[in-house]
Formats: C-alpha cells, sequence, structure tokens
C-alpha cells in the first residue's frame, strides 16, 4: 500500500515561536497533498490543499499567513504555525491524493501532536 | 467545513458480532472510502469504492457505495478486540476534495 509519512510525530514549543511539520510520500508521486486538523473525538477538519508547484488553497475561516504551506516537490509538503499560541495545539494529519487512472485515493499520514505551552 | 451524517455514533458489541455502520449524504459522490484511526495515530484506508453499487472485501470488512451514491455501508464480519478505534467515512463529490464523515466509534467486549 501507499506510505506516507510525517515529522516529526509531536512537538512542544513555546507560544510566539513557528513549528514546520513535513509531508512525504514515499513510494509515490502526489501533486496534491491535504492537511487536516483533527480536536480530541472529532472527525477530519480540512485546512488547505497543497498543490505541487503552485499556492495552497486554504478553507474557509483559515488564516494563510497562519498556517504556511509550501509543496516544493511531488514527494514533499511542509505546514509552518508561524507565531504559534496554545489555541494552534491540535492534531495535525496529511494526506496524499493517489491517482491510478480515473481512481483516486488519499493516503494518510501519521499525524503529527502539537502543543503549545 | 462539510460533514457527512455517520450513524451510528458510537457503539458496544460482543466479540464475535458483526458490526454495521453507514453514511449519508445529501449530495451524490462519485468516490467513497472507509478509513480507520485509532488513538494517536493517522486514518488508515480500509476500502475504496467507485461505483454506484459496488460492493467490496477486504478480509472481515465490506463496503458497499449505495446505488443512490449518497450513502455508503461498512459491515464488519465476527468482530475481534483489534477492531476497536474509529471507523470513518469519506465521500468525494467531484474529484478530490473528500469530506468526512462524524465517526463511528467502535468498543469490542471481549
Amino acid at each position: 500500500g501507499a506510505v506516507v509519512s510525517q515529522h516529526p510525530s509531536w512537538v512542544i514549543c513555546k507560544s510566539g515561536t513557528s513549528v514546520k511539520i513535513e509531508c512525504r510520500s514515499l513510494d509515490f508521486q502526489a501533486t496534491t497533498m491535504f492537511w487536516y486538523r483533527q480536536f480530541p473525538k472529532q472527525s477530519l477538519m480540512l485546512m488547505a490543499t497543497s498543490n505541487e508547484g503552485s499556492k495552497a488553497t486554504y478553507e474557509q475561516g483559515v488564516e494563510k499567513d497562519k498556517f504556511l504551506i509550501n509543496h516544493a516537490s511531488l514527494t514533499l509538503s511542509t505546514l509552518t504555525v508561524t507565531s504559534a499560541h496554545p489555541e494552534d495545539s491540535s492534531f495535525y494529519i496529511c494526506s496524499a491524493r493517489r491517482t491510478s487512472g480515473v481512481q483516486e485515493t488519499q493516503y494518510f499520514g501519521p499525524g503529527t501532536r502539537l502543543l503549545v505551552l | 467545513g462539510q460533514q457527512l451524517n455517520q450513524s451510528p455514533q458510537s457503539m458496544f458489541i460482543q466479540e464475535g458480532e458483526d458490526v454495521s455502520m453507514n453514511c449519508t449524504s445529501s449530495s451524490i459522490f462519485n468516490t467513497w472510502l472507509w478509513y480507520k484511526q485509532e488513538p494517536g495515530e493517522g486514518p488508515v484506508l480500509l476500502i475504496a469504492l467507485y461505483k454506484a453499487g459496488e460492493l467490496t472485501s477486504n478480509g472481515r470488512l465490506t463496503a458497499q457505495f449505495g446505488i443512490t451514491r449518497k450513502d455508503s455501508f461498512l459491515n464488519i464480519s465476527a468482530s475481534i478486540p483489534s477492531d476497536v478505534g474509529i471507523y470513518f467515512c469519506a465521500g468525494a463529490p467531484g474529484t478530490y476534495k473528500y469530506i468526512f464523515g462524524t465517526g463511528t466509534r467502535l468498543k469490542v467486549l471481549a
């Protein structure tokens, strides 16, 4: 099956600092990756769609200057949480879109737990 | 963001029992995906469905793409303790952008 990795798996940072999370598709190329946020006991909420070589598309209510996304290659997308605050503490999960002909699926990374003190 | 209606929200079952859960939408979907998520981990893809009426199995799991294209079902036969987790459906009304269900939390009593 397809493999998507995330790094780091967890991070603790001080309020006001920036945190970068990496998402890699290990055995396939992904022109499109997605970043989700998940609160405890809730479903996944799409934050933004990361497009290789172009600007990310953000969902309504997600601050693009707060959550910087870069998709510089077909296997790597990064999410940077800038000037993090305690309310940014959450579980961040990326996924990568894999297509086979007209069929497509999303494969998720293992997630990154962010705690902002 | 928009979410699918997924039911039940949670369920306790005895080991060995069969489990059924479903997702419904007011929109027509082209693709349905079913995932399982365990605590502290990302969702793992279980089954992908691409055609209305399609019935697909993965071991003890069987999922169906509803013929109206507005619903999907997941069945787990002969549940075992390791089936514990949260099951999410995800539907795509068009290409690549998926909407996730609210999840079904499954707990198995040995």
